[in-house]
């Protein structure tokens, strides 16, 4: 399967807790993006990477929450200090930089904050 | 801010009738939408998608319109089938060309379609 990757699928944390999800692209797209999805809700945009650099971050991605990719591959978001409202499904996408204009998603990481 | 707005949080129809899903959008800088659909436990699939020098695209069974005038667009499917059944996601962006990545997703619909 040659999909967008998404690890763990889901997650438990306690409060306070740190956790990271990691995603890992269609291998030949260049963008990777970082969405959230709350209950009954759409989802919504935090963060892209284009190759290795973030090129735009939603004001909904507070100093807990840091994205990394590295290397231009996969990617990491981390959250610090959990707090239950953090609880959500958290979304990855990869596209090509160029070519028909829709995002690949991922299967989401289910986060719940105990 | 809802940019993009799904007033319709669900819509039942017959299968083999047709089913129409309905988007509304507020910035007029919005060049290009697209239609997602999503299965529990799934993450959104790509459905259909127009840009805004068009009006109408067919694809198969789905057929996206769009009103720039009004700011309104539609999907339809026709026939409706069992397995349309999900959730479907109006999306907006703005620039294709160079900045296509940040979509904006309305609500979502909850299409279902019984036999």
């Amino acid at each position: 399967d040659t999909g967008v990757s998404q690890n763990p699928r889901h997650k438990i944390t306690k409060r306070g807790q740190n956790v990271t999800f990691r995603c890992d692209p269609i291998s030949e797209h260049n963008r990777l993006y970082w969405y959230r999805q709350t209950l009954g809700q759409g989802p919504e945009f935090l963060t892209y990477f284009q190759n290795e650099a973030q090129l735009e971050k939603s004001r909904l991605l507070s100093d807990r929450f840091s994205a990394e990719r590295p290397k231009g591959s996969f990617s990491t978001l981390e959250i610090q200090r959990t707090e239950q409202g953090d609880s959500a499904m958290y979304l990855c996408a990869s596209s090509p930089t160029v070519g028909a204009g829709e995002l690949f998603f991922g299967e989401g990481s289910r986060l719940t904050v105990l | 801010d809802q940019q993009v707005k799904q007033n319709s949080p669900s819509l039942s129809v017959q299968e083999g009738r047709i089913s129409i899903l309905n988007c509304d959008y507020t910035n007029s800088m919005f060049d290009y939408f697209l239609w997602y659909k999503k299965y529990p436990a799934e993450g959104p699939t790509f459905l259909i998608s127009i840009s805004s020098i068009k009006d109408k695209n067919e694809d198969g069974r789905f057929t996206v319109f769009l009103n720039k005038s009004a700011k309104h667009l539609s999907l339809h499917i026709v026939p409706s089938q069992p397995g349309d059944s999900a959730v479907y996601f109006c999306a907006a962006s703005v620039d294709r060309g160079s900045t296509l990545g940040r979509l904006y997703f309305g609500r979502g619909t909850q299409l279902t379609v019984w036999p």
